[in-house]
């Protein structure tokens, strides 16, 4: 599969900071998916991305889908205490005529009060 | 709620044991992948199923298999255990066979 390169690890933050994290590729995606994932639960999806260019946002979420089509990034604004979790950039590859996805590692969010 | 259920929330289990986990889909979905997440591995995609019949392979062991029933929900079987299958265990569900993925609350399986 292909590999998503997902920066920083980790964040710690102050409540009401802005965040922004990314995602890179070494292969072009057609679309990106951010999810999020809260401790002990399953990964919500966030937002997708299905243009180059592309910046939609999911309330104090911004994700954009980069020119190149190799990167992604999010941006969550004023930072507060639910925003804690695990954030996972996926993009889809395809496996034989199977499209399959391939997730970041993740980057550990803390925010602080 | 994303609408996709697993169960059992949790399964302790010893080692060389055999144990199911369950899945079914969001309404209307037709395709079901089964996810490993380990606290070293990220999410490993397993194996997925669409509208009953096996789509793709992940990295997933010869002891574990799954199927698809039906009424299209999903079994992922895990034998002859070891202590590193010890994981969260996802099931994802999206419409057709290349959708957005929706994913389930997990298993955590710990062997012992």
């Amino acid at each position: 599969g292909q590999q998503l390169n997902q920066s920083p690890q980790s964040m710690f933050i102050q409540e009401g900071e802005d965040v922004s994290m990314n995602c890179t590729s070494s292969s072009i995606f057609n679309t990106w998916l951010w999810y999020k994932q809260d401790p002990g639960e399953g990964p919500v999806l966030l937002i997708a991305l299905y243009k180059a260019g592309e910046l939609t946002s999911n309330g104090r979420l911004t994700a954009q889908f980069g020119i190149t089509r190799k990167d992604s990034f999010l941006n969550i604004s004023a930072s507060i205490p639910s925003d804690v979790g695990i954030y996972f950039c996926a993009g889809p590859y395809f496996s034989g005529s199977a499209r399959q996805l391939t997730f970041g590692s993740g980057t550990q969010l803390t925010v602080l009060p | 709620d994303s609408g996709v259920t697993q169960t059992p929330k949790h399964l302790i289990t010893a080692t060389g044991q055999r144990v199911t986990l369950r899945c079914s889909p969001r309404s209307g979905d037709l395709s079901v992948y089964w996810y490993q997440q380990s606290l070293d591995q990220g999410l490993q995609f397993l194996i997925q199923y669409y509208n009953g019949e096996e789509r793709a392979k992940g990295n997933i062991l010869e002891r574990f298999s799954a199927q698809q029933f039906p009424d299209l929900h999903s079994e992922l079987n895990l034998s002859s255990l070891e202590l590193g299958d010890s994981a969260l265990y996802f099931c994802a569900s999206s419409v057709g066979d290349q959708g957005e993925q929706y994913f389930g609350p997990g298993t955590r399986l710990t062997v012992t």
